[in-house]
C-alpha cells in the first residue's frame, strides 16, 4: 500500500527565502508522484508531477520537486518566497499505472513572512 | 476551457437528512474521483469512475455514501442519514482516464458540507 508523510504540517518562510517543503512516500511499486497547491476557499491546483522521465521536475510559479528513489522523497522548493506563495500544499502518490485514485499527505500550510 | 465544478458550493444540513452533491467533470474525461477533506486532514479518497462504472468504492466509509454517474459525465454523490462526522469538503476530480504517463486529475473546487 501507498503511503505520504509530509514532515511540518506548518512552515512559515521570509519572502524571498527558500521554500522547501517536504515529503516522503513509500510505494511497493514505481510510483507517480505529484505536489498540488490550494489557495484559500479553492480546488487544488497541480504544481507538478513525476512521471520518470527526469527526476528533477520543474513546475509552475518557479516551483520544482526532486525525486529520489534512495531516500524515498520528492521535496518541493522555490529557491525565493513570494508573498503569493503562502497555501496549503500537498504530497499525492498513485501507483505506475495512471487511472488510479491517489493518496495524499495531510498536507503543510505556507505562511510567507514579509 | 471550463474546469471541473461542483455545486452547491456551500450546504449545510440537519443531522440524519440526505444529501446530493453534483460534480460536472471537464468535457472529455473518462475518469471521476470523489475525495473527502476533513478539517486538518489530508485528502480520503471515497469512489473512482471508469466511465459509468465504478471499479474502485473502497473509500466509502459506509452504505450510507453511494454516488453514480450518467453518461460519462455528471455524477451524484449521495450520502443517507447524514452524521456530523459527515462534515467535510468533498471534492470531485476528472482525468482523461488512459493508463500509464501518471495521468493528471483536475479539481473542482469541493462542496462544504456542514452537519448540524
Amino acid at each position: 500500500a501507498q503511503s505520504v508523510t509530509q514532515l511540518g504540517s506548518h512552515v512559515s518562510v521570509s519572502e524571498g527565502a527558500l521554500v522547501l517543503l517536504r515529503c516522503n512516500y513509500s510505494s511497493s511499486v514505481p510510483p507517480y508522484l505529484f505536489w498540488y497547491v490550494q489557495y484559500p476557499n479553492q480546488g487544488l491546483q497541480l504544481l507538478l508531477k513525476y512521471t520518470s522521465a527526469a527526476t528533477l521536475v520543474k513546475g509552475i510559479n518557479g516551483f520544482e520537486a526532486e525525486f529520489k528513489k534512495s531516500e524515498t522523497s520528492f521535496h518541493l522548493t522555490k529557491p525565493s518566497a513570494h508573498m503569493s506563495d503562502a497555501a496549503e500544499y500537498f504530497c499525492a502518490v498513485t501507483r505506475n499505472s495512471g487511472n488510479t485514485p491517489l493518496v495524499f499527505g495531510k498536507g503543510t500550510r505556507l505562511s510567507v513572512i514579509a | 476551457g471550463a474546469g471541473v465544478s461542483q455545486s452547491p458550493s456551500n450546504k449545510v444540513t440537519e443531522k440524519g437528512k440526505d444529501v446530493e452533491l453534483r460534480c460536472d467533470p471537464i468535457s472529455g474525461h473518462t475518469a471521476l474521483y470523489w475525495y473527502r477533506q476533513r478539517l486538518g486532514q489530508g485528502l480520503e479518497f471515497l469512489i473512482y469512475f471508469q466511465g459509468n462504472s465504478a471499479p474502485d468504492k473502497s473509500g466509502l466509509p459506509s452504505d450510507r455514501f453511494s454516488a453514480e454517474r450518467t453518461g460519462e459525465s455528471v455524477s451524484t454523490l449521495t450520502i443517507q442519514r447524514t452524521q456530523q462526522e459527515d462534515s467535510a469538503v468533498y471534492l470531485c476530480a476528472s482525468s482523461l482516464g488512459y493508463s500509464g504517463s501518471g495521468d493528471t486529475q483536475y479539481f473542482g473546487p469541493g462542496t462544504r458540507l456542514t452537519v448540524l
